[in-house]
C-alpha cells in the first residue's frame, strides 16, 4: 500500500492565531492531494484540491484566504488555517492521489481545537 | 459527480454477514465504485473497489448489478472491530471524492 502522514495529529491554539497542518506522501509522489474537514458525527467535506506547482482549487463556500494551501513538492501539501476561530475547530484530513489512475490514500487526520 | 444514497445506520451481531447497499442512479460510464471504512478520529481506509459484477478481497465482497445503479458491500462474519462508518463513493479514480452520509455499522457481542 501507500502511506500518507499528517502533522501534527492534534493541535490546540488560541483564537486569532494561525495553524499549519502538513500532509506528506511517504513512499510515493502525489501531484494531487485533497483536503477535507469533518465535524463530529458528520461526513467528510471536501475543502480543496491541491495540485503541485499550481494554485489550489477550492470548493464552493470555502474561503481561500482563510484556508491557505501550498503544494510545494510532490510529497508535501500544507493547509494553513489563518486567524483561527472556535468554529474552525474540526478534524482535518488529507488524501493523496497515487499515479494517474490509482486510489486515494488518506492521512490519519489532524484534530484542531481553537480556544 | 454521482450522488450516493446509503442507510444511515445498521446493527448486527458478531459472526453475522452484513450487507450494506448503496444507490448511485447517476453513475457515469467511467466511474468506479469504492468503499471506505472510517473509525472515530481516523482517516478513511480503503476497503474495496469495483466496476461491475463481483469483486472479492480478503476483507469484503462487492456486488454490482449489470446496470451499475447500485452496489452492495458484503462483510462476512463481522466482529466488534468492524464497528465503524462505511462510505460508498463513485467516480473516476482521479476525481475528487464527494462523501455522502455513510452507514454507521454497530456490531454487538
Amino acid at each position: 500500500g501507500a502511506v500518507v502522514s499528517q502533522h501534527p495529529s492534534r493541535v490546540i491554539c488560541k483564537s486569532g492565531t494561525s495553524v499549519k497542518i502538513e500532509c506528506r506522501s511517504l513512499d510515493f509522489q502525489a501531484t494531487t492531494m485533497f483536503w477535507y474537514r469533518q465535524f463530529p458525527k458528520q461526513s467528510l467535506m471536501l475543502m480543496a484540491t491541491s495540485n503541485e506547482g499550481s494554485k489550489a482549487t477550492y470548493e464552493q463556500g470555502v474561503e481561500k484566504d482563510k484556508f491557505l494551501i501550498n503544494h510545494a513538492s510532490l510529497t508535501l501539501s500544507t493547509l494553513t488555517v489563518t486567524s483561527a476561530h472556535p468554529e474552525d475547530s474540526s478534524f482535518y484530513i488529507c488524501s493523496a492521489l497515487k499515479g494517474k489512475a490509482d486510489e486515494q490514500f488518506f492521512g490519519p487526520g489532524t484534530r484542531l481545537t481553537v480556544l | 459527480l454521482a450522488k450516493t444514497t446509503q442507510p444511515i445506520s445498521m446493527d448486527s451481531y458478531e459472526g453475522q454477514e452484513v450487507n450494506i447497499t448503496c444507490s448511485h442512479n447517476n453513475i457515469a460510464t467511467n466511474d468506479y465504485i469504492t468503499w471506505y471504512q472510517q473509525f472515530p478520529s481516523q482517516g478513511p481506509r480503503f476497503i474495496i473497489q469495483g466496476y461491475k459484477t463481483k469483486v472479492t478481497n480478503e476483507v469484503a465482497s462487492l456486488f454490482i448489478p449489470a446496470d451499475r445503479k447500485s452496489s452492495t458491500l458484503s462483510l462476512p462474519r463481522v466482529s466488534l472491530s468492524d464497528t465503524a462508518v462505511y462510505y460508498c463513493l463513485v467516480g473516476a479514480n482521479t476525481d475528487k471524492l464527494i462523501f455522502g452520509t455513510g452507514t454507521r455499522l454497530q456490531v454487538f457481542p
